[in-house]
């Protein structure tokens, strides 16, 4: 069965900061993956997007950048953290047979983030 | 993407069964109705989804009318674990310049007591 996995579970970083959060995918081929990021008491907000290797797509500009450097492993980055970049973020993978097809999107356990 | 209306909360006696109602009115054609829930502090997890006919899976059972303008989830034995934020989404299905995004609006929060 396919399971994914994020880490640090929690992170408290100071403003200016670098961030590297990390995400695999075991059980599965070519998936598709996402990060997402909930700010408290709001909905999810999709940042990044990759249908394969070295392959991103941005939702919206940010302080963050993402890379896929395998085929199952996913990263969220950046340089200089702001106050701004607080919340919970998940990756999620979904079956890359068609992209974007029906098959749904499983998320993973999360990195809730905090800027000091 | 077609937006939904759920009820902001729900209470639900455990051992019974939780009926969810969604509202879609303006469903296209080619989306779907996906639901997820969440529990507090983790991330989202997939229930079911169903393009018109009725879907059953070992979670739930999604109900779709026949004008698809509405769905029902049934949790057929609520459990205390089953307290969570239920989400009801709609997305078409295939390439979009969405990027195949799932947009969760605020949900229902479902209070399962015993």
């Amino acid at each position: 069965s396919q399971t994914i996995h994020q880490w640090p579970a929690t992170l408290v970083q100071p403003v200016g900061s670098p961030l590297s959060l990390e995400c695999t995918v075991e059980g599965t081929s070519n998936p598709n993956l996402y990060w997402y990021r909930q700010a408290a008491g709001r909905g999810l907000q999709l940042l990044f997007y990759s249908v394969g290797i070295g392959q991103i797509s941005s939702e919206v500009p940010q302080n963050l950048s993402a890379s896929r450097p395998q085929d199952r492993q996913f990263i969220l980055s950046s340089k200089k953290l702001l106050l701004s970049d607080s919340g919970f973020y998940l990756c999620a993978w979904s079956s890359g047979t068609n992209t974007f097809s029906n098959q749904p999107q499983h998320f993973g356990d999360g990195t809730r983030l905090s800027i000091l | 993407d077609a937006k939904t209306t759920q009820p902001p909360s729900m209470d639900c006696a455990e051992g019974r069964a939780a009926n969810l109602p969604c509202n879609h009115s303006t469903i296209s054609g080619n989306e779907y109705v996906y639901w997820y829930r969440q529990i507090h502090s983790q991330g989202p997890q997939y229930i079911i989804h169903g393009l018109k006919n009725n879907e059953t899976n070992e979670m739930a059972s999604l109900i779709i009318t026949e004008d698809r303008k509405s769905s029902t989830l049934i949790l057929p034995h609520a459990t205390l674990r089953d307290t969570a934020v239920y989400y009801c989404i709609v997305r078409v299905a295939g390439v979009t310049d969405s990027w195949g995004k799932l947009q969760f609006g605020a949900g229902t929060q479902v209070v399962v007591t015993p």
